[in-house]
């Protein structure tokens, strides 16, 4: 049973570009969360999603960022016109259906702004 | 919302000795508190959690202890290793996702 995935595990965007990352539930798994990690700092939420639904999106950004979690196919985390302050680690997690609790991280798209 | 703070944020023990981790949180709605491990580069992983119907759980060298009155929460590790040395997080639920604690560098000297 695979764990969660996350593609691409780096990504280099220069300043005004356009970054893209895709997390992939574990199988089974139909919530997914996005969160960002400063250098040094612990896990910021961003998004949480369900097929086809963002349920809360209360820690994205009101600008640039967006999250869609298609009835096929992977989520995908959006940033438009990156800045140097996107630069971060930015984890997915995936859990099970019926709200448990437990969620299950990938292992992280790091992204760097030049 | 959800406030989660951690203490100490760094922590070095000698192999064999015992290491805490303390976390308190604001929201007596919360029910769930995982705590996480990271090692450098790598994904946070699950390595114990408890729920606020319990007051402590165990697993093998780690330990959990939930205070719901005083809203804290413990890790406990006896027994520590070199390989146990990564920055350990705790949590706690918020209406959808989960609340981080800062995180606290724990070095196992050997």
């Amino acid at each position: 049973n695979a764990g969660v995935m996350q593609n691409p595990r780096h990504l280099v965007r220069r300043r005004g570009q356009e970054a893209r990352l895709r997390c992939s539930p574990m199988k089974g798994h139909s919530h997914v969360y996005w969160y960002r990690q400063l250098p040094e700092e612990g896990l910021k939420f961003m998004v949480y999603l369900q097929k086809e639904n963002i349920i809360d999106e209360s820690g994205m950004p009101k600008e640039r960022f967006s999250a869609e979690f298609p009835k096929e196919g992977p989520s995908i985390l959006r940033i438009q016109q990156v800045v140097r302050g996107d630069s971060a680690a930015y984890f997915c997690a995936s859990s099970p259906p019926l709200r448990q609790p437990e969620q299950f991280f990938g292992p992280g798209t790091r992204l760097t702004v030049l | 919302g959800e406030n989660v703070e951690q203490h100490p944020s760094t922590l070095s023990v000698q192999e064999g000795d015992s290491a805490v981790i303390k976390c308190t949180y604001s929201d007596s709605a919360s029910n769930y508190f995982p705590w996480y491990k990271q090692e450098l580069g790598k994904r946070p992983q699950l390595i114990i959690d408890i729920r606020s119907n319990v007051g402590e759980k165990k697993d093998q060298r780690i330990a959990v202890t939930l205070n719901k009155t005083a809203k804290h929460f413990s890790l406990h590790i006896t027994e520590t290793q070199p390989e146990d040395s990564a920055v350990y997080f705790c949590a706690a639920t918020g209406a959808n996702n989960l609340f981080f604690g800062t995180g606290t560098r724990l070095t196992v000297i050997p």
